[in-house]
């Protein structure tokens, strides 16, 4: 069965570090989405990704964050300078309607020192 | 701001009962998905509920939409250890989730 899948499964890096975060989401899906797990909280979404371009973000991605599609598989996050508050685990998902069926891979956990 | 709360919080039951989890809002949805958890994975979706009233049945887990479409249920019959998990509800195309039930099923 398809499925979507993340790497690092796991990321240390010092406070100020830039970070990638790397998806390869189901082939035959458009939509694209990164979401974020602080220890303890709830899954809160962060940026959703379609045709190229960014078609929903939270106030949480701001101008630290970044998304790209570099080619037709990986779907990436980057962070510029990560904070002590961006340890968290990331959750990309993808869909094939752009609707509220998303799958989800398996999370990078972050961990800013 | 449209608000998931769901309960209990937490819920410890031993094999071979049965349970039931609620997500709850004020407002009404278009749909609402369920989602379990487990420790270091990602959410996997469940199921997708639409239409009021609608009742869906995965295996031993039956989810109701409410009628108005601003609450849903989850029953699991003859819970087996393997139902562990955090149970999250969630709507919107920028999927808003609630905080969880935690299930714990013991032997």
């Amino acid at each position: 069965e398809p499925e979507v899948t993340q790497t690092p499964s796991h990321q240390v890096t010092q406070m100020g570090q830039e970070v990638i975060l790397r998806c390869v989401p189901i082939s035959n899906h458009l939509y694209f989405y990164w979401y974020r797990q602080i220890l303890g909280q709830k899954v809160e979404f962060l940026v959703s990704f379609y045709n190229n371009e960014i078609s929903e973000k939270s106030e949480i991605f701001d101008d630290q964050f970044s998304v790209e599609r570099p080619d037709g598989s990986n779907f990436t996050l980057k962070i510029r300078s990560t904070k002590l508050e961006d340890s968290a685990m990331y959750f990309c998902a993808s869909s094939d309607t752009g609707g509220e069926t998303q799958y989800f891979g398996p999370g990078t956990r972050l961990l800013v020192l | 701001t449209q608000l998931l709360e769901q309960s209990p919080q937490f819920l410890s039951i031993q094999e071979g009962e049965n349970l039931t989890v609620y997500c709850n809002s004020s407002s009404v949805f278009s749909s609402l998905q369920w989602y379990r958890q487990e420790p270091g994975e990602g959410p996997v979706l469940l199921v997708t509920v639409v239409t009021g009233g609608e009742v869906k049945k995965l295996k031993r887990l039956t989810f109701q939409f409410g009628d108005a479409r601003k609450d849903s249920s989850l029953h699991i019959t003859a819970a087996q250890t393997g139902d562990t998990g955090l149970y999250l509800c969630a709507f919107g195309g920028a999927l808003n989730f609630g905080k969880g039930t935690s299930l714990l099923v013991t032997p």
